[in-house]
């Protein structure tokens, strides 16, 4: 089968820098995928990894090493409206997607 | 273009019923996932389909069913409906195979059983 574990919560200041962990275990692993939810909102694409390294979309990135099987998002200069759930997913090469439990980031002023 | 839309968005339902949800993917998406959410979880998959063929189940009872039709669109059925199912479904929509590349969700039905 196939598991994710992400933290459970984390806190940031505004303008601040937060880094957001998933590390899985799949067979067939395929591309990492990073979602975010506000509350009583669907979640929203923001990032895909399918090969090491780097993505990098404005003031997200997203890291993936395939060998370590880890990845994290990358939130900078965080404002308010970051504060949001966070959901890494794996997807296999069955055609089938996995989610984490997710990360609440909560943004102080 | 249009977004996923699901139908309905908010459903009372009793113990023992049972429900049909819908989803329509956005045009030319021929990947459609379903997951359960509920409060304080990640998404649970259920089931995805692909070209009117399921692919995919998660773990989830007999209970639990869909089905795609040739234009994409998606229905789950619960039957036999249980207080536990109360929950938020989500589906999501992708061009290709749900490989864990983008997909566009939906903003879900609201599931309450009493």
């Amino acid at each position: 089968g196939q598991s994710l574990e992400q933290p459970s919560e984390v806190t940031a200041v505004e303008g601040a820098i937060v880094q957001i962990n998933c590390t899985y275990q799949t067979s067939g692993f395929y591309g990492l995928s990073w979602y975010q939810q506000h509350d009583g909102g669907a979640p929203t694409f923001l990032s895909y990894n399918a090969l090491d390294g780097l993505e990098e979309t404005g003031r997200f990135s997203s890291f993936l090493s395939r060998s370590d099987s880890y990845g994290y998002l990358l939130l900078q200069e965080l404002q308010m409206k970051d504060s949001a759930s966070y959901f890494c997913a794996v997807g296999t090469n069955a055609g089938k997607s996995t989610f984490g439990d997710g990360t609440t980031l909560t943004v102080k002023p | 273009k249009a977004g996923v839309t699901q139908t309905p968005r908010y459903l009372i339902k009793t113990r023992g019923q049972q429900v049909t949800l819908s989803c329509s993917p956005i045009s030319g998406h021929r990947s459609v996932s379903w997951y359960q959410q509920t409060p304080g979880q990640g998404l649970q998959f259920l089931f995805e389909y692909f070209s009117e063929t399921q692919r995919n189940k998660g773990n989830f009872p007999g209970r639990f069913s869909g089905r795609q039709f040739s234009n994409s669109r998606s229905e789950m059925n619960v039957s036999t409906l249980e207080l536990g199912d109360s929950a938020l479904y989500l589906c999501a929509s992708s061009l290709q195979e749900a490989t864990g590349q983008e997909a566009f969700f939906g903003q879900g039905t609201r599931l309450t059983v009493v």
